[in-house]
């Protein structure tokens, strides 16, 4: 079983229609969660980062963690064509590691 | 904003060659990593490097080795390429602590 689990999707949703990506995860040492949004043929750029339970808003996105369902969401509201991406969530913390374990990432196209 | 640069978008190489991807970061960082980027298989870490001349291995380094020698560049080296390696490479840098990584735009490589 991975550590990190995210549903592929494709996703495809109507513009202006709220998203909602999701990732459970299974170690419980997990602290420190990250969204990354990628463009094809881009690297990765850091959307949102969090550390404790509860949500944390910045414009249209928002981000919510709860630690004790091992489980991380991502919220866009009224998404855009230009939302289209793929989404990849990320954590890390508590097992001495410095790098992050990946979700394999959620492909979204929001439609005109 | 922190500016992470890989040396080429795009490289194709022979089976057998010796390939180097360089990595640069303007934000003095202290750890540096290399990952690929797979369908299907997501962001897996091949090393990562804490501090100059300081490095460990991640999940997969094996045909892998790394060279730091000066904190703003993080080598990968492949040391006989084969086709297996083919694959999109990312860098990504981090100032100490549980900071969120942040990623160069990736080297797409070819090995034929």
């Amino acid at each position: 079983q991975k550590e990190v689990e995210q549903d592929p999707g494709p996703l495809s949703v109507p513009e202006g229609a709220i998203v909602s990506l999701n990732c459970t995860y299974s170690n419980s040492a997990f602290q420190y969660f990250m969204w990354y949004r990628q463009y094809s043929r881009k690297g990765p750029e850091l959307l949102m980062y969090t550390y404790s339970s509860g949500n944390k808003e910045d414009g249209r996105f928002t981000a919510q963690v709860d630690k004790s369902s091992k489980y991380i969401s991502l919220f866009i509201r009224d998404s855009q064509p230009s939302d289209s991406a793929t989404y990849l969530c990320a954590m890390s913390g508590g097992t001495g590691r410095r790098a992050l374990t990946f979700g394999s990432g959620t492909r979204l196209q929001v439609q005109p | 904003d922190v500016k992470v640069t890989q040396s080429s978008r795009y490289l194709v190489k022979r089976t057998g060659e010796k390939v180097f991807l360089e990595c640069v970061q303007d934000m003095d960082h202290e750890n540096m990593f290399w990952y690929r980027q797979d369908p299907g298989l997501g962001l897996r870490l091949i090393y990562f490097s804490y501090d100059v001349k300081m490095k460990e291995k991640g999940d997969i380094p094996e045909g892998y080795s790394v060279s730091r020698e000066k904190k703003e560049r993080f080598s990968l080296i492949l040391e006989s390429a084969s086709t297996n390696q083919t694959s999109m490479y990312l860098c990504a840098s981090r100032t100490g602590g549980r900071q969120p990584q942040h990623f160069g735009d990736g080297t797409r490589l070819s090995i034929l």
